[in-house]
């Protein structure tokens, strides 16, 4: 069965500091991986996808995420966070229907 | 602009009743879902359809029932039967499911409220 972990529940991070949110899945065949985000009271927006090919793929908004097959992770990454950035992220994982982690809720502090 | 409509915003039930959701989309999508929010415990799917009079449960399916007569339309009822209703519910959209990985375009969502 397929399954994702977020470790991190929430996350405090200042504007302009680095971020990375993990996300660790289990999946029996070669894993389609996304990451949704999710403003307060609305529905989740792609962030990115990663599919096949290139392991470092980018998104929008100014965020990447990094697929470690060894490490069996699909981490978000951004080197500069805004203000407008706090939200809560969604990694998901499947093929034909989704499994989505629990979430990780980012506050950015001034 | 295609999207996903989901009516209504905010939704309030007494115990005991039935109630229907809506979700319309003009992406010209095959494959609709539904999933079920609650707080710290991310997104379940309760049904999802491929096609037009067709569909399957997801993992949390008892108490919901759904319908697909159109394309655009995949309406979902929260039954009495369901222990534990209020939640946040979510639709979404996929060109197809069998077209690869699937991209999910979801709608703004319904706050359901059991009184």
């Amino acid at each position: 069965a397929q399954s994702v972990t977020q470790p991190d529940i929430h996350i405090t991070v200042s504007e302009g500091a680095s971020l990375e949110l993990r996300c660790n899945y289990s999946y029996g065949a070669t894993p389609y991986l996304f990451w949704y985000v999710q403003s307060p009271g609305q529905g989740l927006q792609l962030l990115l996808k990663y599919f096949s090919g290139d392991t470092l793929v980018q998104g929008i908004k100014g965020f990447e995420a990094e697929f470690k097959r060894s490490q069996s992770s699909f981490n978000l990454r951004k080197p500069s966070v805004h203000w407008s950035d706090a939200a809560e992220y969604f990694c998901a994982v499947g093929y034909s229907t989704l499994t989505f982690g629990k979430g990780t809720m980012l506050l950015v502090s001034p | 602009d295609g999207g996903i409509t989901q009516s209504p915003k905010y939704l309030f039930r007494k115990e005991g009743q039935n109630v229907t959701l809506s979700c319309e989309q003009n992406l010209n999508h095959d494959a609709m879902y539904w999933y079920r929010q609650d707080p710290g415990q991310g997104l379940r799917l309760i049904y999802y359809s491929q096609i037009v009079n067709d569909f399957q449960k997801g993992d949390i399916a008892e108490g919901y029932s759904v319908s697909r007569e159109k394309k655009e339309s995949f309406p979902l009822t929260v039954t009495s039967a369901q222990k534990n209703p209020t939640a946040f519910y979510l639709c979404a959209s996929s060109i197809s499911r069998d077209s690869g990985a699937n991209v999910l375009t979801f709608g703004a969502g319904s706050r359901l409220t059991v009184l």
